[in-house]
This record gives C-alpha cells, structure tokens and sequence, in this order.
C-alpha cells in the first residue's frame, strides 16, 4: 500500500535550535519526494523537490535530502517565522499522496 | 497569473444538502486532484485526474463524486453532506511528475 509516514507530529524549538523533521515513504512508484510548508488557514506552499537518492536542496534555514527509504529536513537555526506545518508528499505519475505532517513551533 | 482558484472559499450544510465545489487552474496542467485536511490527518487524496476525460479514486472517495469538465476545471460533488464530512477542502494541479500548486481552501462544515 502507497503510504507516506511523518515524524515527529509535533516538534517545538528554542530560536536557533537546529533539529530535523522526518518523511519515510513506501519505495516502489516513486517519481519525486516534496516538501511543502503550511501556513495556518492557507494552502502548502512547495519547497523542494528532490528526485534520487543522494540528493540534497538548500533553501535559506532548510535543507531536504533523501536515501532510499526516508527524506530529512534539516532546519539549521531557527527563527519564530519558520514555525508551520511541513508536509512531505510522494509523487507517482499520476497519484500524489501525503504524510500527516509535522507542525513546528518555534520559539523566541 | 491566479494558479489554482477554489470557490467557494467557505460553506455551511445541512446534514443531506448537496453542493459542488468549483476548482479551476490557469496553468495548462494535465493532472488535477481533490484532498481533504483534517486536524492531525494531513492531506488526504479524494480523487484525482490525470488527465482530462479520466478520473481515479484516492485514499478516501466515499461520499464525493468529481467530474473534470475541462482541461481547466476539476469539481468535487457532495451528494448527501454527513458531519463526518466536516474539513477543509484543497484543489490542486501538476504537470506529471513535477510539483503540485494548490489552492487556498475551502471551509466546509455540515451541521
């Protein structure tokens, strides 16, 4: 069964406290790993997209990388305004499924 | 360019009405899909269209039908509204393997 798993649900940081958000994925079918942040009461708003295994994309405080089985992102000190949801997807072709998640508060 | 334009932006049903949500995209993508959020739940997939003329079931199709009227347009019906169908509603659009842009929601809740 296609399946996206998060963790943890919940994570709350001290400013400047570097921690990582988790995505394990089923492997077959895969046709891309997305990462998406949300703010309270809009839609995800895309951040990265990373294709293979290896592979890494950078953007400001965040880093995503990716091995066979699992996707990280790393969030490198910090600030109250990366507090949100993530959101980790699986693209197929067609089919596009999601993890449940992670909000992340961070603290001043 | 608007991207992915959901309407309405918020809804209230009584348990049995009927409604359609509208969800229109001006970016030329084949693929449409329809997800349901719920607190905790993530996105969920209702249904999705790779392309226009086809339609598939998602993770949780029950009680929802679509209808891709267009290369542009991706509606989702609700037949009979349950509580149970109480959630935030997002449309959103891709090209094939590629990232996916959504809109910004709609708020429904049956009573």
């Amino acid at each position: 069964e296609d399946q996206v798993t998060q963790s943890p649900e919940a994570l709350r940081l001290q400013e400047g406290e570097s921690s990582s958000l988790n995505c394990s994925y089923t492997v077959s079918g895969l046709r891309g790993l997305f990462w998406y942040r949300q703010d309270p009461g809009k839609g995800p708003e895309f951040l990265f997209t990373l294709y293979s295994a290896g592979e890494e994309k950078e953007k400001e405080r965040l880093k995503a990388t990716l091995t066979k089985k699992e996707s990280f992102l790393h969030i490198t000190a910090p600030k109250p305004e990366d507090s949100a949801t993530y959101l980790c997807g699986k693209g197929g072709t067609y089919k596009y499924i999601f993890g449940t998640g992670t909000r992340l508060k961070v603290l001043a | 360019n608007a991207g992915v334009t959901q309407t309405p932006k918020f809804q209230v049903l009584k348990t049995g009405q009927s409604m359609t949500l509208q969800c229109a995209q001006d970016m030329n993508h084949n693929s449409m899909y329809w997800y349901r959020q719920d607190p905790g739940m993530g996105l969920r997939l209702i249904y999705y269209s790779a392309s226009e003329g086809t339609t598939d079931k998602g993770e949780v199709p029950n009680g929802y039908n679509v209808s891709r009227l267009n290369k542009r347009e991706f509606s989702l019906r609700l037949e009979s509204a349950a509580p149970s169908q109480t959630s935030v509603y997002f449309c959103a659009s891709r090209t094939p393997n590629t990232e996916a842009f959504f809109g910004q929601g709609t708020r429904l809740t049956v009573v």
